[in-house]
């Protein structure tokens, strides 16, 4: 079942923070990040695992609440590079699949 | 030194043709797939592919078909192509399954007149 991403869009002007977040309604297993830049691919971000693990480099890092079934993607003091399509990507224990969100628009600007 | 190719990068045509999509990955990576974009973005798994075995989304319609040449390349065939098949096309590869970061192609955007 696809996972459900909040918000759908947001705009934020250079140097402020953003919050993803990434729901599911099945236990989760792993969660998967990317960005996809306007008419471009979609680029991998991280990986999470279940253990309730907090990965990041740099000024971007998630957070994965297996109590919640919920992913966050935290982006901190934005940068106009950041702008792009974030979707979320879950998959199952035995998955061989990943199941993609429905995408967050996030724009930065200057 | 591309990882991940596509081709064509455009593909016009006329509803009812069949068309292919080639993918090509010099990553050397065991898993392939392919995904449609629609024009709201919903990036949906139609197939994944290693030496060993093929998985299909089961939503997705019998005119499409993957076809894997070697293990650095999956094609894709769709017959009597539909309106509703216009979007846009990713080739994606990954190393031991999608548990780990997958690489993606361009892209190749199918509109079907």
């Amino acid at each position: 079942q696809q996972p459900v991403q909040s918000p759908q869009a947001v705009i934020l002007r250079e140097g402020e923070d953003a919050v993803i977040n990434c729901s599911s309604s099945k236990a989760l297993y792993s969660v998967h990040w990317y960005r996809q830049k306007h008419g471009e691919a979609p680029v991998f971000l991280m990986i999470l695992l279940k253990g309730g693990e907090q990965k990041g480099h740099e000024k971007i890092s998630a957070s994965f609440n297996e109590k919640k079934q919920q992913s966050s993607l935290y982006l901190t003091a934005s940068q106009l590079s950041y702008s792009g399509t974030y979707f979320c990507g879950l998959g199952a224990g035995s998955a061989r699949q990943l199941t993609f969100g429905s995408g967050t628009q996030l724009t930065v600007l200057p | 030194d591309t990882a991940v190719s596509q081709t064509p990068k455009y593909l016009v045509t006329q509803m009812g043709n069949d068309k292919s999509i080639k993918c090509e990955q010099n990553l050397g990576h065991d898993t392939m797939y392919w995904y449609k974009q629609d024009s709201k973005k919903f990036l949906k798994i139609m197939f994944s592919y290693n030496n060993k075995e093929l998985i299909i989304n089961e939503t997705v319609p019998n005119r499409f078909s993957p076809k894997s040449p070697d293990k650095a390349h999956l094609n894709l065939h769709i017959n009597s192509l539909e309106l509703g098949d216009s979007a846009v096309y990713f080739c994606a590869s990954s190393q031991g399954g999608a548990m780990f970061e997958q690489f993606f192609g361009p892209g190749t955007r199918l509109t079907v007149l």
